[in-house]
């Protein structure tokens, strides 16, 4: 059965102290892995997409990495600011689009 | 200017109602989806539209019927609401036909409450 996993679940954070979450997906024919940003009370928020392994793509203090089985967020020198759920989704050969349970993201000032 | 609008963003009805939620996007996207979120915050896909035309269809109670009017607008309609039903619905629209390959744009979503 085609699945996305994250974990963490939920990581708290010092301000300032990186981290990685990781998002893994089982099954072939990926046409896309998408990260989103979803804060309490709002639709998730674009920040993402990966093609194929290998590729990085970066914004601000956000780094996002595929590899052929799992995804990586990369938070660098985080503000509270950054505090979200950040949510993972995987787009298959058949129009089908799965999203993982999300990472609940909480940065400390 | 607002991407992707859904009303109402609250609804509170009792069992058995009909009720509708509305989503347009202005966007100028080809497909629009719906999704559930739960309690748990699990976000999963009910349906697709490509150009008005159904796309997706995940296991879904056939009291949900998705209404594509335009290309700009997916509107969700729900028979006889359950308890169950109760959760925060989003719309949301990607450029293309290919779902699965874009960004998709979320709405502020709706939050169904059946009591």
């Amino acid at each position: 059965e085609d699945q996305v996993t994250q974990s963490p679940e939920a990581l708290r954070l010092q301000e300032g102290e990186s981290s990685s979450l990781n998002c893994s997906y089982t099954v072939s024919g990926l046409r896309g892995l998408f990260w989103y940003r979803q804060d309490p009370g709002k639709g998730p928020e674009f920040l993402f997409t990966l093609y194929s392994a290998g590729e990085e793509k970066e914004k601000e203090r956000l780094k996002a990495t595929l590899t052929k089985k799992e995804s990586f967020l990369h938070i660098t020198a985080p503000k509270p600011e950054d505090s979200a759920t950040y949510l993972c989704a995987s787009g298959w050969a058949d129009d089908k689009i799965i999203f993982g349970k999300g990472t609940r993201l909480h940065i400390l000032p | 200017d607002t991407a992707v609008s859904q009303t109402p963003k609250y609804l509170v009805t009792q069992m058995g109602n009909d009720k509708s939620i509305k989503c347009e996007q202005n966007l100028g996207h080809d497909t629009m989806y719906w999704y559930k979120q739960d309690s748990k915050k699990f976000l999963k896909i009910m349906f697709s539209y490509n150009n008005k035309e159904l796309i997706i269809n995940e296991t879904v109670p056939n009291r949900f019927s998705p209404k594509s009017p335009d290309k700009a607008h997916l509107n969700l309609h729900i028979n006889s609401l359950e308890l169950g039903d109760s959760a925060v619905y989003f719309c949301a629209s990607s450029q293309g036909s290919e779902g699965a390959t874009y960004e998709q744009f979320f709405g502020p979503g709706t939050r169904l409450t059946v009591l």
